[in-house]
């Protein structure tokens, strides 16, 4: 079936170093959502587009995360001088719909790990 | 504010027997609710949804939830347990009326444990 393809699925950078994530959403899904899982059980939103437009970006420590989707090419997430704590599985969903009226299909996560 | 509160952080059944995994909401009154499914070192897999139609939902591998809003609970069910069930699974609400942008709130995840 179709899937949410997330890469690299591991990355270990060193304290200070830049870090890129991409999804590949769903074809036809119109939004994108990016969230930060840090502990085994805690998932943080990070920032949702639809289409190549922000929608909700409440959750994006602006001064080192960005993200972008733009037409014809991978989401992004980059992380510039990544920090020990930046370390944790970052997870990209998409939908449909944005209120999830036919679920949200997740996928596979980046591990990131700053050393 | 929403919430989602798993009551159980793990849960511990033999291979055959039934399984309940418990998760009480506070939103408002419409809200979508979903369970996932998370194997160790694996993504989020989507068990099944609650969109305002049919308060009993039916999911994959023989799972199964009932939205009770006179209870704000969406409790996780299967008659038997199987062995390859074992893994952590993740309430979660999406709310319209206090977050218009879709984004979803995670309960804290129960481990589910399966015993031969």
């Amino acid at each position: 079936g179709e899937e949410v393809a997330q890469t690299p699925k591991h990355l270990v950078r060193g304290e200070g170093q830049k870090a890129k994530l991409y999804c590949a959403p769903i074809k036809g899904h119109s939004y994108v959502f990016w969230y930060q899982q840090v502990l085994k059980n805690e998932f943080k939103f990070l920032i949702s587009f639809q289409n190549e437009n922000v929608f909700d970006e409440t959750g994006m420590p602006k001064e080192r995360f960005s993200a972008k989707c733009l037409p014809n090419s991978p989401c992004s997430l980059e992380i510039q001088a990544t920090k020990l704590e930046d370390s944790a599985v970052y997870f990209c969903a998409s939908s449909q719909s944005r209120l999830g009226d036919y679920g949200y299909t997740f996928g596979s996560g980046t591990r990131l790990t700053v050393v | 504010a929403q919430s989602v509160t798993q009551l159980d952080s793990h849960v511990s059944v033999s291979e055959g027997t039934p399984v309940l995994l418990r998760c009480n909401y506070s939103s408002s009154y419409s809200p979508s609710l979903f369970w996932y499914v998370q194997h160790p070192n694996k993504g989020l897999q989507l068990l099944l949804k609650y969109t305002s139609a049919a308060t009993l939902v039916k999911g994959i591998n023989g799972f199964e939830a009932e939205f009770k809003k006179s209870e704000t609970s969406f409790h996780l069910t299967k008659p038997s347990a199987h062995m390859s069930d074992a893994a952590e699974y993740f309430c979660v609400v999406s709310d319209p009326a206090s977050s218009n942008t879709g984004k979803l709130i995670f309960g804290q995840g129960t481990t589910l444990q399966v015993k031969p």
